[in-house]
Formats: C-alpha cells, sequence, structure tokens
C-alpha cells in the first residue's frame, strides 16, 4: 500500500503571497491532520479533517485554513506568508475507525519544506 | 491541556550500549502513547504504540510501557545501532476519538561505531 504522499516537497515564497500545499492519504484512510514543524516551536497540530469536516484545529491564526475532498486528499493554505511561517509541514493520516474499532495512529508523509524570504 | 515532556538530547551512545530516553506526560482522561521517528529529511515514522496502562509496545527491539502511576512512556532499546541515529518523538492523543497528537520536543540520538 502506497504510504502518505505530499507535494510538494520544497516550496520557496516570498512575504504576503499564500500558498497551497496537497496530501493524499493512505489509501482507505479518512482523517487527516496537518502539523507544522520548527526548530523553535517543534512539531504543532494545525488542523484535522474527517469526512471532509474539520473536526479539531490547532492554536494558529486564521491565515492557515484546509479543505478535504471527497476522496479523503487534503489540502492547506497559508495566507499572507510572514517569515514565521518557514517550516516543514507534515500531513499524517488514520483509518480512524474499522468495524466498530478505532484506529488512532497516524501515519505521516515526508513532509512539505516551505521556505518564506 | 495535554502536554508531554521527554528528556531532550543530544545522547551519543556507542554501538550496543544500552539506550532511555525518559517521557512522562499531563493528560486527562486515557490517552494513547506513542514513539515516533525520524531521520535526516524525512517524515516521521510511527516506532510503537501503546492505548491502555500497563500496555507494551515493542518494535526493532525497541520497548515502552504505558505506566499510569507515573505518566511515563520510557523508550528502552537493548542494544543500539549506528542506524538507529535519529530524532525520537514522544506522543499522545487524547483517547477515543481523538486524532490530534501532542508531541515531545524530540531527542536527537547519534550511535558512533
Amino acid at each position: 500500500k502506497a504510504g502518505v504522499t505530499q507535494t510538494p516537497r520544497y516550496l520557496i515564497k516570498t512575504r504576503g503571497q499564500q500558498v497551497t500545499l496537497s496530501c493524499s492519504p493512505i489509501s482507505g484512510h479518512r482523517s487527516v491532520s496537518w502539523y507544522q514543524q520548527t526548530p523553535g516551536q517543534g512539531l504543532q497540530f494545525l488542523f484535522e479533517y474527517f469526512s471532509e469536516t474539520q473536526r479539531n484545529k490547532g492554536n494558529f491564526p486564521g491565515r492557515f485554513s484546509g479543505r478535504q475532498f471527497s476522496n479523503s486528499r487534503s489540502e492547506m493554505n497559508v495566507s499572507t506568508l510572514e517569515l514565521g511561517d518557514s517550516a516543514l509541514y507534515l500531513c499524517a493520516s488514520s483509518l480512524a475507525a474499522s468495524g466498530g474499532l478505532v484506529y488512532n495512529e497516524q501515519f505521516f508523509g515526508p513532509g512539505t519544506r516551505l521556505t518564506v524570504l | 491541556g495535554n502536554s508531554v515532556t521527554q528528556m531532550e538530547g543530544p545522547v551519543t551512545l556507542s554501538e550496543e550500549a544500552f539506550l532511555t530516553i525518559n517521557c512522562t506526560y499531563t493528560a486527562t482522561g486515557y490517552p494513547s502513547l506513542f514513539w515516533y521517528v525520524q531521520y535526516p529529511g524525512e517524515g516521521l515514522q510511527l516506532l510503537l504504540k501503546a492505548t491502555k496502562a500497563d500496555d507494551k509496545g515493542s518494535n526493532k527491539g525497541f520497548e515502552a510501557t504505558y505506566r499510569k502511576e507515573t505518566t511515563s512512556f520510557h523508550l528502552e532499546k537493548g542494544s543500539v545501532q549506528v542506524s538507529d541515529s535519529a530524532v525520537y518523538f514522544c506522543a499522545l492523543s487524547g483517547g477515543a476519538g481523538s486524532y490530534q497528537l501532542t508531541f515531545g520536543k524530540g531527542t536527537k540520538l547519534s550511535v558512533i561505531p
């Protein structure tokens, strides 16, 4: 089974621009989460989607948004980029539930490294 | 809120040495606990997990036991290899139906021949 894929792997943008990152979960996984990783703040939760609905959101400004499509693929968008948005953005997918059982382990993609100049 | 505290590195060990990375947590309810590993330039890989008290997760020679009484989930390996050099993250999710992971700061492990 193919793993979580993220595109693009690297991005360079300038302040004020906006960016869209894409994530394809493992086939059959319905939950997709996004995390930001920086040297200073570590790994921080951005949001989680399930069946096209945002179920949970971390403590990030409204410039960070996301969505999930009917095929479980997800995108996140960052508008009006700031220097501090430079980070590795990680997507993770989870089976969530099957046969009445909950599967909450998350499987991560390789990440998109965003550099804001 | 939930939080995870793990020993900060870097940790440098000789090959075949014993490894312990301490992890303690604060959470309400009954969280699931995880260890993830990140190799340079890559995303996170799930190393092992435990979903209830006294569960022991194990994989590739690594082990960790969910200790509710001490709110700990320490990672151990009896004999490390150079290929184990990576950053290790302890994490928790808030129980059934929760998919938000709270991570520790990570511990960088270097194993020298």
